[in-house]
């Protein structure tokens, strides 16, 4: 198994600013996604965390809107660049094999 | 791309009762997970479960691939076992780890 671990748990920020999310597991994994959980909803793939290259974004994301990083097999981060209220999302970062996937505890986002 | 619908959505169990919960996909896949995720919002993975069945503890998993369905059985139900359920699939289908989620299955167990 892995333990996966976010930070922020939570923020609160101003429309039109920009927040980085980091995503740290405590083993080499071969893949990482994010998945965007919006209130009340079922998760959606934002993209998946390429190692060493650029990010594979699932339709309606895109790179300028959610840079992703993954320098390396246990890290990442997810930046949400010049938010607005329709951000305000619980952010979720996922690593694993294709037979088992580990969560991890999310980060709560409210932009007002 | 693929398409996961889960029912029912909504249910309310009293303590101890049993319960199906119910996932169909609109296209073969090699992969299909279930998960729990409790009321403070933290996913688990409870079954990989591409075909065939699986147990664990009060908790077992059914696929039948070739109809595209999957059924998650919740035996002598307990109040930690509320929160939604979810089933996924490969977004394209096959056996990725890139996955599509049904809107899932709020379960709701009363003492």
């Amino acid at each position: 198994s892995a333990v996966i671990s976010q930070k922020p748990s939570r923020d609160i920020c101003q429309r039109g600013t920009s927040l980085t999310i980091q995503c740290q597991v405590d083993s080499q994994v071969t893949m990482m996604f994010w998945y965007r959980q919006q209130p009340g909803q079922s998760l959606t793939l934002i993209a998946t965390a390429n190692q060493g290259s650029e990010a594979t974004y699932e339709s309606g994301f895109v790179i300028d809107k959610f840079p992703i990083s993954r320098p390396n097999l246990t890290f990442s981060t997810l930046t949400v660049s010049n938010m607005s209220p329709e951000d305000s999302s619980i952010y979720l970062c996922t690593a694993g094999t294709v037979t088992e996937q580990f969560f991890g505890p999310g980060t709560r986002l409210t932009v007002l | 791309g693929i398409q996961v619908e889960q029912s029912p959505p909504d249910l309310i169990l009293q303590e101890g009762a049993n319960s199906t919960l119910r996932c169909n996909f609109s296209d073969s896949v090699n992969n299909l997970q279930w998960f729990h995720q409790n009321p403070w919002g933290q996913l688990i993975n409870l079954f990989y479960i591409p075909s065939g069945t699986k147990q664990n503890g009060r908790l077992s998993a059914t696929t039948v691939a070739t109809e595209r369905y999957s059924l998650l059985y919740i035996s002598s139900s307990q109040t930690t076992d509320s929160g939604v359920y979810f089933c996924a699939v490969p977004m394209y289908g096959g056996s990725q780890g890139n996955l599509i989620f049904g809107k899932g299955t709020k379960l709701s167990v009363k003492p």
